[in-house]
């Protein structure tokens, strides 16, 4: 079965340092990766597809097959990328489409 | 675009009774939605797979027939917690996909928080 695994519950970066959130995941496929965000008192959103390959907010992530990782990253972190952050995999095409997601990183971003 | 309607936002009634949440995709048309639950601090897990026009899919471990889930139409889902009881306060969140497009991803609504007493 999938799974994917966010090591760090927490992370806390001053603003402009650089930030690096850890997603690690099984499976056996080729699965199609996510991050999804939640600010405060938000609802879930997209912030990026490893498909898509580009840069939303300054954030990047490249999926690496060997690792089977999919690391976020930012080179310099805002106060305004506070929030949750969720990996998510999903199996891959069909209609069904479902995804499975990491417990998540809360990332704080002190002035 | 790609906005998801849930409602209600919060519920709160007494033990026994059933409770319904709607999920809406306002500004497209989806032929599939899901329904997760997350419990306080933890991640979300998928309850079922909802399917327009035909019967969820559920995931192991989920009471079909305490979770009625029904996909009447292209853009409404509804969940409805049967008897419902305290073990089923939990924050409830729904997604739906578009029809168009291929590989299109998951769009979530604000959730609906449970309360049982």
């Amino acid at each position: 079965a999938q799974r994917v695994t966010q090591p760090e519950k927490l992370l806390s970066v001053f603003k402009g340092a650089p930030v690096e959130l850890k997603c690690n995941y099984s499976y056996s496929g080729s699965p199609e990766l996510f991050w999804y965000v939640q600010y405060s008192r938000q609802r879930l959103q997209l912030l990026l597809r490893h498909i898509s390959r580009e840069s939303i907010k300054g954030f990047t992530a490249d999926l690496n097959k060997g690792e089977t990782s999919f690391h976020l990253k930012k080179p310099f972190a805002q106060e305004e990328d506070s929030a949750m952050y969720y990996c998510a995999l999903s199996e891959g095409g069909g209609s069904n489409y479902k995804l499975t997601f990491g417990k998540g990183t809360l990332l704080t971003v002190n002035p | 675009g790609a906005v998801v309607s849930q409602h209600p936002s919060w519920v709160i009634c007494k033990s026994g009774t059933s409770v319904k949440i709607e999920c809406r995709s306002l500004d497209f048309q989806a032929t599939t939605m899901f329904w997760y639950r997350q419990f306080p601090k933890q991640s979300l897990m998928l309850m079922a797979t909802s399917n327009e026009g035909s019967k969820a899919t559920y995931e192991q471990g989920v009471e079909k027939d305490k979770f009625l889930i029904n996909h009447a139409s292209l853009t409404l889902s509804t969940l409805t917690v049967t008897s419902a009881h305290p073990e089923d306060s939990s924050f409830y969140i729904c997604s739906a996909r578009s029809v168009r497009g291929y590989n299109q991803p998951q769009h979530f609504g604000d959730g609906t928080r449970l309360s049982i007493l």
